[in-house]
């Protein structure tokens, strides 16, 4: 699966965009890109997930860009409890890892008053 | 539908000892993996089943052993703890297609 590079930290002020960026230039066609997040003692928390299209769910918009190569997770709104660490991650499925799930450092966002 | 259910919560080992971590899902999910998250650290994936009676190592599967005879559990066994398995242990599960994984609350293991 491809690696991934996001910003060890961010902050954001509370009720504004929470805009969290993800590198993965050698993500191949049939590998998706997943977004987590771990509030701080938690178990993580899957958000959201594309293959190439931007996708919206009641907690966050993915933006994936035309190559494939990067991607961005929005919190349109962030809150005080959106404080947590952020993890992208790319996986490809129908392959013989498709059971993998492979955490990298992730971003850890800070939201502020 | 209860989730992933994840016992004990907490446990103390002395080294040497041997214990099972549960995990339980009611979802009818495929895929079940386990992590550890060592203080400070990421999530490091230990080892993973995609089916019953199917299992694969992870990232750090020594001192740990799995087995996947149903469907619904996915026991970790520490076969002779010691001090450096001492961390976070989360269980997670998957419909096994594109979906995302959910995860358990943790079992925080100490050995001493």
């Amino acid at each position: 699966d491809a690696k991934t590079t996001q910003p060890p930290s961010m902050d954001c002020a509370e009720g504004r965009a929470a805009n969290l960026p993800c590198n993965h230039s050698t993500i191949s066609g049939n590998e998706y890109v997943y977004w987590y997040r771990q509030i701080h003692s938690q178990g993580p928390q899957y958000i959201i997930h594309g293959l190439k299209n931007n996708e919206t769910n009641e907690m966050a918009s993915l933006i994936i860009t035309e190559d494939r190569k990067s991607s961005t997770l929005i919190l349109p709104h962030a809150t005080l409890r959106d404080t947590a660490v952020y993890y992208c991650i790319v996986r490809g499925l129908g392959s013989s890892n498709t059971g993998k799930l492979i955490f990298g450092q992730g971003t850890t966002l800070q939201v502020k008053p | 539908n209860a989730g992933v259910t994840q016992t004990p919560k907490f446990q103390v080992l002395k080294t040497g000892q041997s214990m099972t971590l549960q995990c339980a899902q009611d979802m009818n999910h495929e895929y079940m993996s386990w992590y550890r998250q060592d203080p400070g650290m990421g999530l490091r994936l230990i080892h993973y089943s995609v089916g019953a009676g199917i299992t694969d190592q992870g990232e750090v599967p020594n001192g740990y052993n799995v087995s996947r005879s149903t469907t619904e559990d996915f026991p970790l066994r520490l076969l002779s703890a010691a001090p450096s398995q001492t961390s976070v242990y989360f269980c997670a599960s998957s419909s096994g297609t594109k979906d995302g994984y959910t995860f358990g609350s943790g079992t925080r293991l100490t050995v001493v």
